[in-house]
């Protein structure tokens, strides 16, 4: 049984650009939240999808964007990225209470 | 105020013994707790779940104090593969499925 996965695991992108990350929930999970981890913090909320939905939003601009799809894979777009959004994003799968994160994606903004 | 602080440390222990960390939150209505453990450039990893009758796996144990509005992790016997850093999550009462984290507590196990 595959656990969550994510891709790409590293991203380098300029400011200004925009960026694509993308999330597989492990198998019978419905809902996914992403969170922005910067060095030396913990985790913060982003968003949750479920059911394509986004139900639940954290202290993040509209910049930042996401999107759930029918088999529960989900995006997040960042645009306009500034120098700050260089953190490792993380996706997390849950059917209830328990989260499960996957790998990871380590994003550079240079 | 943070939704959830820890000390951040680190705690250097030697093999085999033991030590606990504490992680307190603000919000008394939060109903889900839980430690993960996370190591260097990886992601967290669900250690254990807190239940307000404590929580026990090997060991490691957990446990919750409402009234003061702090979860514990009390880790025996210390091993070197212990070596990481412990978050606490903290649910929002407005979202079950929402999870304030704290900044972590970096343990050090030294031979």
């Amino acid at each position: 049984d595959a656990g969550v996965t994510q891709s790409p695991t590293h991203l380098i992108k300029t400011r200004g650009q925009q960026v694509t990350l993308r999330c597989s929930p492990k198998s019978g999970h419905d809902t996914v939240s992403w969170y922005q981890q910067a060095l030396g913090q913990g985790p913060q909320f982003i968003f949750q999808y479920y059911e394509e939905e986004e139900r639940q939003r954290g202290n993040f601009p509209d910049r930042f964007s996401g999107h759930q799809f029918p088999n529960y894979s989900s995006e997040l777009n960042v645009n306009a990225l500034l120098l700050g959004d260089s953190a490792l994003y993380l996706c997390a799968s849950s059917f209830s209470t328990e989260q499960f994160f996957g790998p990871g994606t380590r994003l550079t903004v240079l | 105020r943070k939704e959830v602080e820890q000390d951040p440390g680190p705690f250097n222990v030697p093999e085999g013994a033991t030590v606990a960390f504490n992680c307190t939150y603000s919000n008394s209505a939060s109903q889900s707790f839980f430690w993960y453990r996370q190591d260097c450039r990886k992601e967290p990893k669900l250690l254990m779940s807190v239940y307000s009758s404590g929580n026990e796996d090997g060991r490691f144990t957990a446990q919750l104090n409402r009234a003061s509005q702090y979860i514990s992790l009390l880790i025996r016997d210390s091993k070197l593969s212990d070596s990481a850093t412990y978050l606490c999550a903290v649910n929002s009462p407005d979202n079950f499925n929402k999870f304030y984290f704290g900044s972590g507590t970096k343990l050090n196990v030294k031979p």
